[in-house]
C-alpha cells in the first residue's frame, strides 16, 4: 500500500459526460501528480500541483482540469468525454515535488 | 524534449533465468533515473532509482547502474521468480517536476 488513495476504482460513463476523479496523497506529501495510462499513448504526465498551486503541465487536454484543495487532496475533472479518453488515470504524490513519487492504484475510466 | 526508450516485450523467461531489460534515455542536464513495476491490476511501485552517474540502484535482487556515457539504465536480476511477472517501466525525472516514462516491458516468468 503506497498510502495514495484514489476513488473511484472503476468508472463507466457515456460520451459527452463529465466525471471527477479524486486523489488523497500520502500523509505529509505536498505535491500531487496526475498521469494517464492508455494502450496507445503509454504513461503520460498530465499535471502537477504543489501545496495548492499548479506547478507543471504536461499533455493535458483543455477538456480536462484539476485542482488541489487546502487539505491537499486533488481532483481531476474530465468533461465532454470521448471514447478515446478511456484509460487508467493515476495519481502520485511526493513530499516536496522533487523526491520519489508514490502512485495510487488508479481509476479505470471507460467511456461508452 | 526528454524521452525514454525501453526494449519491447513481452520478455518470457523460465524461473531462475537471468533478466536484462534495456533502457536508454535522452535528456538535457543530469536526470534521476528510476525503474517502476506494475503488477496486474495494481498501481506503479518504485523498484529502484539512481540519482547520478555511476550510481547503482538495487532492490529485491534487481539492479541498475546509471551509465551517463551510454545514456542507459538497464535493469538486471540474476534469478527471476514467477512472482516477478509484471510490467516494468523505466523513467527519468529532469528538473524535479514530472516523470517521463518508457513504454513499459512486460515480463512473464514460467515455472
Amino acid at each position: 500500500d503506497s498510502g495514495v488513495t484514489q476513488t473511484p476504482k472503476h468508472l463507466i460513463t457515456a460520451t459527452g459526460q463529465r466525471v471527477t476523479l479524486r486523489c488523497s496523497p500520502r500523509s505529509g506529501d505536498l505535491s500531487v501528480y496526475w498521469y494517464q495510462q492508455s494502450l496507445d499513448q503509454g504513461l503520460q504526465f498530465l499535471i502537477q500541483y504543489y501545496n495548492g498551486e499548479e506547478r507543471a503541465k504536461g499533455n493535458i487536454l483543455e477538456r480536462f482540469s484539476a485542482q488541489q484543495f487546502p487539505d491537499l487532496h486533488s481532483e481531476l475533472n474530465l468533461s465532454s468525454l470521448e471514447l478515446g479518453d478511456s484509460a487508467l488515470y493515476f495519481c502520485a504524490s511526493s513530499v516536496d515535488g522533487l523526491g520519489d513519487a508514490f502512485f495510487g492504484q488508479g481509476t479505470r475510466l471507460t467511456v461508452v | 524534449g526528454d524521452s525514454v526508450t525501453q526494449m519491447e516485450g513481452p520478455v518470457t523467461l523460465s524461473e531462475e533465468a537471468f533478466l536484462t531489460i534495456n533502457c536508454t534515455y535522452t535528456a538535457t542536464g543530469y536526470p534521476s533515473l528510476f525503474w517502476y513495476v506494475q503488477y496486474p491490476g495494481e498501481g506503479l511501485q518504485l523498484l529502484l532509482k539512481a540519482t547520478k552517474a555511476d550510481d547503482k540502484g538495487s532492490n529485491k535482487g534487481f539492479e541498475a547502474t546509471y551509465r551517463k556515457e551510454t545514456t542507459s539504465f538497464h535493469l538486471e536480476k540474476g534469478s527471476v521468480q514467477v512472482s516477478d511477472s509484471a510490467v516494468y517501466f523505466c523513467a527519468l525525472n529532469n528538473a524535479g517536476n514530472m516523470l517521463t516514462f518508457g513504454g513499459g516491458t512486460r515480463l512473464m516468468v514460467k515455472p
